[in-house]
Formats: C-alpha cells, sequence, structure tokens
C-alpha cells in the first residue's frame, strides 16, 4: 500500500470548489504530519501552493490565491487541498507531499480537469 | 528573482555516470536546504535526494542509494548530483528544490539512459 494515495482525477465546473484528497496509509497518522501541495501545469516545473498540519500551522505559498486552502479529515486520515471559485487556469496536476522517516513522499498526484 | 537552474543533463547508455548541476541566484543559498526531485516521462514526481545548508545531513531514496551522491558548494550557490551506474529507470527529468517546503524549483535538466 502506498504511503500516500491520490485519486487519479477529477472533474468540476468553472466557479464550483474542488476538494482533492491525500489518504495516508493505516498506521500514519494525518494528525502528525505537515501536507504540502504543488500544482504542476504542462510542461512547467511543480509549484508550491501550501502546507497544513493544523489551522495554528499553515503556510501558504507566496502568491497563492486564498481561494487554495488546505485542511485535514481526520476520520478518513486524508489531507485535503480545496480549491474555491474554479477557474480553466486551475486546470493542472496536483501532488500532495510529506516528510516520513527521514524521507519525502510525494502522492501519485491528481489531475484536475475544470469544464 | 528567486532562481534555480539545473544543467548537466543528457543521454547515455546504462552504467554510464553523470553529473548534475542546480545553480541558485536571488537569495542566500548556504542557508537552505536543498532537494533533487525527478519525474520520468509521464509520470509523478519521485524525491531523490536531500542535504542540509551545511551538508551536515544528506537523505537519499532507496532506489538511489549507493549510486547517487548529493553535495553543495556554498561559495558558489551550487547544488550537485553525481550519478554512477546509470540505469534505465533513473530516465528523467531532475528538478532541484529549495528548502524542506519545495518552494522554489527550477526548470529542470532531462537525463536519458538508453542503449
Amino acid at each position: 500500500q502506498a504511503v500516500l494515495t491520490q485519486p487519479s482525477s477529477l472533474s468540476a465546473s468553472p466557479g464550483a470548489s474542488a476538494s482533492l484528497t491525500c489518504t495516508l496509509r493505516s498506521g500514519i497518522n494525518v494528525d502528525t504530519y505537515r501536507i504540502y501541495w504543488y500544482q504542476q501545469k504542462p510542461g512547467s516545473p511543480p509549484q508550491y501552493l501550501l502546507r497544513y498540519k493544523s489551522d495554528s500551522d499553515k503556510q501558504q505559498g507566496s502568491g497563492v490565491p486564498s481561494r487554495f486552502s488546505g485542511s485535514k479529515d481526520a476520520s478518513a486520515n486524508a489531507g485535503i487541498l480545496l480549491i474555491s471559485g474554479l477557474q480553466s487556469e486551475d486546470e493542472a496536476d496536483y501532488y500532495c507531499m510529506i516528510w516520513h522517516s527521514n524521507a519525502v513522499v510525494f502522492g501519485g498526484g491528481t489531475k484536475l480537469t475544470v469544464l | 528573482e528567486v532562481q534555480l537552474v539545473e544543467s548537466g543533463g543528457g543521454l547515455l547508455q546504462p552504467g554510464g555516470s553523470l553529473r548534475l548541476s542546480c545553480a541558485a541566484s536571488g537569495f542566500t543559498f548556504s542557508s537552505y536546504n536543498v532537494n533533487w526531485v525527478r519525474q520520468a516521462p509521464g509520470k509523478g514526481l519521485e524525491w531523490v535526494s536531500f542535504i542540509s545548508s551545511s551538508s551536515s545531513i544528506i537523505y537519499y531514496a532507496d532506489s538511489v542509494k549507493g549510486r547517487f551522491t548529493i553535495s553543495r558548494d556554498n561559495a558558489k550557490n551550487s547544488l550537485y548530483l553525481q550519478m554512477n551506474s546509470l540505469r534505465d529507470e533513473d530516465t528523467a527529468v531532475y528538478y532541484c528544490a529549495r528548502a524542506s517546503d519545495f518552494d522554489i524549483w527550477g526548470q529542470g535538466t532531462m537525463v536519458t539512459v538508453s542503449s
């Protein structure tokens, strides 16, 4: 079982909200981790969006709009990236990441389609 | 402008060696940890290695341990990745990324390993 699992794809309409999940493997408690989120558009490097551990431990990337926000669902052992007011420019691949046992783990990525 | 610029990629045969470089500018390089991350064609992100600001702490992904060596020269504002015993599966775009947050990424350099 992968350390981080993301749905491979998600579709949403312009103006709507999209909730991207990043589920941690059983036995790895989401409460103890900072979850990092990155956006990658075709032909470009990833861009840092934000990190979220709790409401008192979070950081928005420089220049990242406030319609991108992080949260957690402890019952699902998952980190969540919420994108509100979807725009066509939000169509991209989104990756979550954690530091785990002196190593970095990326999720497999979610391809977000805005249509 | 805060910037990371990778170089040194190329085409080589399995078993070969290559040294990648990452030049930093626009910030105090010596104050930041840095990482290498790779992305195989059409695939997701894979973390490769981490080096602390003073080079005192180094981590590697299991997939490259014993074959790759990360280093840095703070006087030259540069990060390096020495890659030995290259395999087909090392084919990827290699990115350098700043800090434990991976908040700044370079544009990447392509490494192709093929006979």
